[in-house]
């Protein structure tokens, strides 16, 4: 399968720093890519859907200002948490699709911890 | 964000018995799904997809089945192996291109 490569694996970052993480389609353009969160022993939560060229849709809840989220190109996608709390520690996963009804190739996730 | 934020419940078998995996999902209208393997810290892995028109397909050593009558979608492992021991989750991409997750199954293999 395609590869989607997911950067950093692991950050521990103190509270009121920003933290990048990166998402690159290796082999594939990504016209959509999505960004989910996961808490031990949950499912991934949907946080946001960014289409190559536009701004991000955001689900109910996730605060856009706090996430901000650039699909500059159809490889790259990047989410920062800004002004990071211990409360958005978590497992940060992004994933990327070409097309509109396929299935989409997980990046390896993030693991934040916010000290 | 869309998901259901319970707990995962388990599933536990001996090695060499089928399992099989169930999940409901929310849409109606929703027209492919996908099951993913999801082992500790890592991203989840593809399985096996299906699309809405079909109620039955087969890989190696998987088959899901669709039930569109009452949104059921099932995983099915034949000889389960120690090596398939992970979470489970079943995703569907809904009318708005969003893929969305179902709850998850955690699988435990028994030597």
């Amino acid at each position: 399968g395609a590869v989607v490569s997911q950067h950093p694996s692991w950050v521990i970052c103190k509270s009121g720093t920003s933290v990048k993480i990166e998402c690159r389609s290796l082999d594939f353009q990504a016209t959509t890519m999505f960004w989910y969160r996961q808490f031990p022993k949950q499912s991934l939560m949907l946080m946001a859907t960014s289409n190559e060229g536009s701004k991000a849709t955001y689900e109910q809840g996730v605060e856009k200002d706090k996430f901000l989220i650039n699909h500059a190109s159809l490889t790259l996608s990047t989410l920062t948490v800004t002004s990071a709390h211990p409360e958005d520690s978590s497992f940060y996963i992004c994933s990327a699709r070409e097309g509109q009804v396929t299935e989409a190739f997980f990046g390896q996730g993030t693991r934040l911890t916010v000290v | 964000g869309e998901s259901v934020g319970l707990h995962l419940p388990t599933l536990s078998v001996q090695e060499g018995d089928n399992s099989i995996i169930n999940c409901a999902y929310s849409n109606s209208a929703s027209d492919y799904f996908i099951w993913y393997k999801q082992e500790s810290g890592k991203g989840p892995q593809f399985i096996i997809d299906i699309r809405s028109n079909m109620d039955k397909r087969q890989g190696q050593r998987v088959t899901v089945l669709l039930n569109k009558t009452v949104k059921h979608l099932s995983l099915q492992i034949a000889a389960t192996q120690p090596g398939d021991s992970a979470v489970y989750f079943c995703a569907e991409i809904n009318q708005g291109g969003k893929l969305i997750f179902g709850q998850g199954t955690e699988l435990s293999v028994k030597p």
